[in-house]
């Protein structure tokens, strides 16, 4: 059974910039969540996707996007990026029918500069 | 709205010493409620969770946690803990109903000290 994977693991941004994030689901799972880990703090649920469209949302602009291709994989896409962007991203993957149970990756650091 | 609550930030213990990590939640509605580990540079793995039934539940690593529903608290407990027990740990509730976010505490840094 092949675990959730991310990539990037690390990058480096200038504000302003837009940054791509990438996620691979657990094998049989079909839902996706983000979430963003600032430093010191708790992770922060971004969105959820199932069935390629959003499926839940939280607290954050709409300059956070994602989209979720058939085979379940995830992107997350951040445009025009601020400095309090700089975090770890952390996905998340699930079924549907147990979305409360969530499998996170190793998730991405990004640093806005 | 749900909330989470954890009561330490830091807790340092010896080796081989117990070690108890508070978790208070808040929610109008029914949740389930879990334990993640997170070790440096690392994402999450959980410990343990609480669905329903028994309100003891064992995780893995020698980890257990007790639902207390009067109390609204979800507390972490190990008997001995060990060096490679350090990393910080999460405190996590989610709906039962609609379950889409996790909703995270703060977290609390165990560290072990020899």
């Amino acid at each position: 059974e092949t675990g959730v994977t991310q990539s990037p693991t690390h990058l480096i941004k200038t504000r302003g910039q837009q940054v791509t994030l990438r996620c691979s689901s657990q094998s049989g799972h079909n839902t996706v969540s983000w979430y963003q880990q600032a430093l010191g703090q708790g992770p922060q649920f971004i969105f959820q996707y199932y069935r390629e469209e959003e499926n839940g949302r939280g607290n954050f602009p709409p300059r956070f996007s994602g989209l979720q291709f058939p085979n379940y994989s995830s992107e997350l896409n951040v445009n025009a990026l601020e400095l309090d962007d700089s975090a770890l991203y952390l996905c998340a993957s699930s079924l549907r029918d147990s979305s409360y149970e969530q499998y996170f990756g190793p998730g991405t650091r990004l640093t806005v500069t | 709205a749900q909330s989470v609550t954890q009561l330490d930030s830091q807790v340092p213990v010896f080796e081989e010493a117990p070690v108890e990590l508070r978790c208070n939640y808040s929610s109008s509605v029914s949740v389930y409620l879990f334990w993640y580990v997170q070790y440096p540079n690392q994402g999450l793995q959980l410990l343990l969770k609480y669905l329903s039934g028994s309100t003891l539940v064992k995780g893995i690593n020698g980890f257990e946690a007790e639902f207390n529903k009067s109390q609204t608290s979800f507390h972490l407990r190990k008997p001995s803990v060990h060096i490679s027990d350090t990393a910080e740990y999460f405190c996590a509730v989610i709906l039962r109903q609609g379950a889409q976010k996790l909703v995270f505490g703060q977290g609390t840094r165990l560290t072990i000290n020899p």
